[in-house]
């Protein structure tokens, strides 16, 4: 079986800060995903890739960068930081580039102060 | 669009009893529709999906229907258990392999 593994599992950040979130697999999947979940509420798509190099916008990519650098890789910028944000951000992949389920990483938890 | 509604955002049956769970969507290209279970602290899980050619699937407690016509899926669960207990979402996706998530449902199992 393979895994997902998001760093760092806690990001405590700054208003208006640059903050970097890492994602890696090694399920040699073609397809990732980053989704955030704020507070018992639903996913919501930021960025995917469907093969490395490629980046395809979600419903909610304002205000972030995302970069597939290798096909295990795929990280995600919050380009500015706001005050009093707190959400979840999760990484999935899936194989292939055609509908498969998701296997999704197990978060990283974001504070914004 | 490619919206998905989802209803309830709360559901509390009573232990044994079955639970239903409704999605809309938006995009008439969506051939693939997974339903994943969220535990408290834990990422979401698939516990069963359905594609575009089938109106009906079930697996161990599981039921998942498919109408095309009026863009709706449902989950039910039969005989539910204290274990069932989590939040549910459902998901569409088409051949872009852009995967939307509904807002989600809070199940609660009561004794």
């Amino acid at each position: 079986g393979g895994i997902i593994t998001q760093t760092p599992k806690f990001l405590i950040g700054q208003e208006g800060q640059k903050l970097t979130l890492k994602c890696q697999q090694n399920f040699n999947h073609d397809t990732m995903y980053w989704y955030r979940q704020d507070s018992g509420k639903g996913l919501r798509l930021i960025y995917y890739s469907i093969t490395e190099n490629d980046l395809q916008k979600g419903d909610l990519s304002e205000g972030y960068d995302a970069s597939r650098e290798k096909k295990s890789s795929f990280s995600l910028t919050v380009t500015s930081a706001q005050k009093n944000e707190m959400a979840v951000f999760l990484c999935a992949s899936s194989i292939g580039t055609t509908n498969e389920r998701l296997f999704f990483g197990h978060g990283t938890k974001l504070s914004v102060l | 669009g490619e919206q998905v509604e989802q209803l309830p955002s709360i559901l509390r049956v009573q232990e044994g009893s079955s639970a239903s769970i409704n999605c809309t969507y938006e995009n008439s290209a969506s051939n693939y529709f997974p339903w994943y279970k969220q535990e408290p602290g834990e990422n979401p899980k698939l516990i069963i999906d359905i594609r575009s050619n089938m109106e009906r699937k079930q697996t161990q407690g599981l039921i998942v229907l498919l109408d095309k016509k009026a863009k709706r899926f449902s989950l039910h669960i039969t005989d539910t258990q204290p274990g069932d207990s989590a939040m549910y979402f459902c998901a569409a996706s088409s051949n872009t392999n852009k995967v939307v998530f509904g807002t989600g449902t809070r199940l609660q199992v009561l004794p």
